[in-house]
């Protein structure tokens, strides 16, 4: 079953915009990471936030996690056509033997217009 | 090297054949997983591989699902009398040492 849910489900913006999505997960993290799927590369890792950080950057990418409300969101800035994809929140959970294993949200399809 | 490669891409069935679906992780990879992917929905795990050893296979949906890593390398996910709802696309991923994982491009079963 997936871990949690994101949201929006879909989202449209212009070119040169901000994309946020946020997704909310239900048990104990080890960490949360972000992947993209697109039909040309398949799903790619974006970045990754542990349990103990607040906020991370990469290039044009900022997630922020927060722990208390089990949520996490991704900011894209300056949206480009090329971030045209399906954007999936990760999780590990804390504890136990779960080997890393991966428990995906359900996605968010985020499409920029040029 | 070259990332995680499937094989076949894609593969359509008649309901009650069997299928195998292969998996070539990245070269001295230790962990190998498995997952499902339903049309519009997140992956969700199958199974995990640590080089040869199955270590979990608590995501395999049915005894009709198996998997296997004999020489700790490639990886073989065998679905025995396929059925109309294991539809999907079945990814791959790799990892050594990291938290995150190096997916294949899948391979999309269609039974019909």
């Amino acid at each position: 079953s997936q871990q949690g849910e994101e949201d929006p489900q879909a989202l449209s913006i212009q070119e040169g915009e901000n994309a946020t999505m946020n997704c909310s997960y239900k048990t104990s993290i080890n960490n949360l990471q972000w992947y993209r799927q697109n039909s040309g590369r398949g799903l790619v890792h974006l970045i990754l936030i542990r349990s103990n950080e607040r906020e991370k950057h990469s290039g044009r990418l900022r997630v922020t996690l927060d722990t208390s409300k089990k949520s996490s969101s991704l900011l894209i800035t300056a949206s480009r056509a090329a971030d045209t994809a399906s954007y999936f929140c990760a999780t590990t959970s804390a504890g136990g033997t779960s080997y890393g294993k991966l428990t995906f949200g359900q996605g968010t399809i985020l499409t920029v217009h040029p | 090297g070259a990332g995680v490669s499937q094989s076949p891409r894609y593969k359509v069935a008649k309901r009650g054949q069997d299928v195998a679906l292969r998996c070539d992780p990245i070269s001295g990879h230790v962990s190998l997983f498995w997952y499902q992917q339903a049309l519009g929905q997140g992956p969700e795990f199958l199974t995990y591989f640590q080089n040869e050893a199955q270590l979990d296979k608590s995501g395999l949906p049915s005894d009709r699902f198996f998997a296997e890593r004999p020489e700790g390398s490639v990886s073989t996910l065998k679905i025995q009398r396929t059925q109309q709802e294991d539809s999907a696309v079945y990814l791959c991923a790799s990892s050594l040492g990291t938290p995150w994982q190096y997916f294949g491009p899948g391979t999309r079963l269609t039974v019909l």
